[in-house]
């Protein structure tokens, strides 16, 4: 089965830090390019970042020099640090593959809140 | 890079069509062939319904179907049903680097 968990969600004040991960199986990971997106109601769905299969990354502007994005091809597990956080930063966060330039795998969010 | 433009709503009567449209810009939806459409359940992770503007994945019912012309896109729902009733958000890969979504569509069967 494939499917991709995130997890690591939680409650943190305002310039705190959290640590997302997400465990993935059901298909070849290493091989595979990765992403968060988070999404938030008034906002709508982010892309936020990305690391490819080749290990190359990209951040969207909004976390760029925060968040730092990483990958452990032997625990087929992606994960997300995240520093400075902000309100702005409460969202549900999802992990996702993408393919074809498309997120073909979704996992399950995890909720972040940032609040005093 | 700014959200795609999205209708926030549309409806429906089972058995209808309803095309929802996606506008962009030259540096995202205009430039590649990298849009994709994703349908999204209350309290669910979103679900790839189209890629590449116009590609269907496997498992996906053909009642979805993807087009394009210059800057905006278009997702139609064929015969609808009320298991279509959901969010429908459209994205696009940008130049340089990045993706962005559209604000997302809460499409209602009636």
């Amino acid at each position: 089965e494939v499917y991709m968990v995130a997890s690591g969600g939680g409650l943190v004040q305002p310039g705190g830090s959290l640590r997302l991960s997400c465990a993935a199986s059901g298909f070849t990971f290493s091989g595979s390019h990765l992403n968060w997106v988070r999404q938030t109601p008034g906002k709508g769905l982010e892309w936020i970042s990305y690391i490819g299969s080749g290990f190359n990354i990209h951040y969207s502007d909004s976390v760029k020099g925060r968040f730092t994005i990483s990958r452990d091809n032997a625990r087929n597990s992606l994960y997300l640090e995240m520093n400075s956080l902000r309100t702005e930063d409460s969202a549900v966060y999802y992990c996702a593959a993408d393919r074809d330039w498309a997120f073909i795998i979704w996992g399950q969010g995890t909720v972040v809140t940032v609040s005093p | 890079q700014s959200a795609l433009t999205q209708p926030a709503s549309l409806s429906g009567s089972p058995g209808q069509s309803i095309t929802i449209s996606c506008t962009g810009t030259s540096s995202d939806v205009g430039s590649f062939n990298r849009v994709s459409w994703f349908q999204q359940h209350p309290g669910k992770a979103p679900k790839l319904m189209i890629y590449e503007d116009t590609q269907r994945p496997s498992g996906v019912s053909n009642r979805f179907s993807g087009s394009k012309s210059g800057n905006t896109a278009s997702l139609t729902i064929s015969g609808l049903q009320a298991e279509d009733e959901a969010d429908y958000f459209c994205c696009s890969f940008a130049y340089p680097f990045a993706w962005v979504f559209g604000g997302g569509t809460k499409v209602t069967v009636l």
